[in-house]
């Protein structure tokens, strides 16, 4: 059985830039969340997907955007990049509100 | 007060002693507790998930729960060096969204 597949695996990004993160998650597994995790933060979550609709949202920016699709890969979105935004940014599937999640390998992003 | 905290650490301990880790959570609402390892350069890794108030046992693991003190706790018995790593709680809250604690590093001593 496939795990979460997260694309790319790195990211070199220029501030002020725009990056997309790829998330496909394992099958028949409906929920997607993403998180951000930083040496000094820890895990921060970002947002939460179930049926295309974005069920929870985290303490972030409005630049910071996700969505899902009918197949429920997801996307996240970060617009006009900040050197903070560097990070490991995760995305972790699960089935419905069941056990718990399954991480991908995660996308390091780098903001220059 | 932060929705999840954990013994800020590091810990360590010997090889072949049990590790006791700790967590507490601020949501009374919380349904479903998680603990997960992360070594370094990896992602988290789920090991154990716990629901109901008491012990659960899974190999050299074992979870407890307390939801009237709002702790969870996970035993490492036999510790080994492979062991070592970052142990992440995991808390579901009343929104249903999973929010981790900031992490016990745990080193095993040979």
């Amino acid at each position: 059985k496939a795990g979460v597949t997260q694309t790319p695996r790195y990211l070199i990004k220029t501030r002020g830039q725009q990056v997309t993160l790829s998330c496909s998650p394992i099958s028949g597994h409906r929920s997607v969340s993403w998180y951000q995790q930083t040496p000094g933060q820890g895990l921060q979550f970002l947002f939460e997907y179930f049926s295309e609709t974005q069920r929870n949202k985290g303490n972030f920016p409005g630049r910071f955007s996700g969505r899902q699709f009918s197949n429920s890969r997801s996307e996240m979105n970060v617009s006009t990049l900040e050197l903070g935004d560097s990070a490991l940014y995760l995305c972790a599937s699960s089935l419905e509100d069941a056990g718990g999640y399954t991480f991908g390998s995660g996308t390091r992003l780098t903001v220059v | 007060q932060k929705e999840v905290e954990q013994n800020s650490g590091p810990l360590s301990v010997p090889e072949g002693a049990i590790a006791s880790l700790n967590c507490t959570y601020s949501d009374r609402g919380s349904q479903s507790f998680f603990w997960y390892r992360q070594y370094s350069g990896k992602s988290p890794e789920l090991i154990m998930f716990i629901y109901s108030n008491g012990d659960k046992e899974d190999g050299r693991f074992t979870a407890q729960l307390n939801k009237a003190s709002q702790y969870v706790s996970l035993l490492i018995r036999d510790s080994q060096p492979s062991d070592s790593a970052t142990y992440l709680c995991a808390v579901r809250g009343s929104a249903r969204q999973l929010t981790f604690g900031s992490g016990t590093q745990l080193t095993v001593l040979p």
